[in-house]
């Protein structure tokens, strides 16, 4: 069956203080992975697509990385409005199917 | 601005009663796709269109129905079968589907009372 999970389930940083978040996922024919933020009470927002093994993608204090069996969204000395709940998702199988993730609670201290 | 508007914000609906939520995009994009968001769950797939008068179901599909009768609109019938319908709902669209990143409105908060 095809799985796509994510931890920590939720994460509390000091402002400043780099991390990692994981997305190991298990399916067939993966076609592409996905990285959005979501605040609460909207709708996510889409912050990378990772195609293939050693692809990287940043974007101010984020970093997404992929190998064959996970992802990681790296953050460089976040921000308290870096606070939010970070979705990951794969696209796979023959009839491209997406499949997400529970995702990430971020919480940032100031 | 291009996106796409869900409306209401918010829904409240009374036992066996259907509700429509209305999901409409302007980015010019093939696919539109309706997921349901629980706490603690990940996004789950209800229906989605590729292309206009066209829809498949999705994992949850039962008690919901849909239309797309023009590219820009893909409304989601919650109907009295769906047992548990209080949840947040997510439209999306994309390019075309397949590889493509989605663009997600900004929810629909259906609640049932």
């Amino acid at each position: 069956e095809d799985q796509v999970t994510q931890s920590p389930e939720a994460l509390r940083l000091q402002e400043g203080e780099s991390s990692s978040l994981n997305c190991s996922y298990t399916v067939s024919g993966l076609r592409g992975l996905f990285w959005y933020r979501q605040d609460p009470g909207k709708g996510p927002e889409f912050l990378f697509t990772l195609y293939s093994a050693g692809e990287e993608k940043e974007k101010e204090r984020l970093k997404a990385t992929l190998t064959k069996k996970e992802s990681f969204l790296h953050i460089t000395a976040p921000k308290p409005e870096d606070s939010a709940t970070y979705l990951c998702a794969v696209q796979a199988g023959r009839d491209d199917k997406i499949i997400f993730g529970k995702g990430t609670r971020l919480h940032i201290l100031p | 601005d291009g996106g796409i508007t869900q409306s209401p914000k918010y829904l409240f609906r009374k036992e066996g009663q259907n509700v429509t939520l209305s999901c409409e995009q302007n980015l010019n994009h093939d696919a539109m796709y309706w997921y349901r968001q629980d706490p603690g769950q990940g996004l789950r797939l209800i229906y989605y269109s590729q292309i206009v008068n066209d829809f498949q179901k999705g994992d949850i599909a039962e008690g919901y129905s849909v239309s797309r009768e023009k590219k820009e609109s893909f409304p989601l019938t919650v109907t009295s079968a769906q047992k548990n319908p209080t949840a947040f709902y997510l439209c999306a669209s994309s390019i075309t589907h397949g590889n493509y990143g989605y663009t997600f409105g900004s929810g629909t908060r259906l609640t049932v009372v």
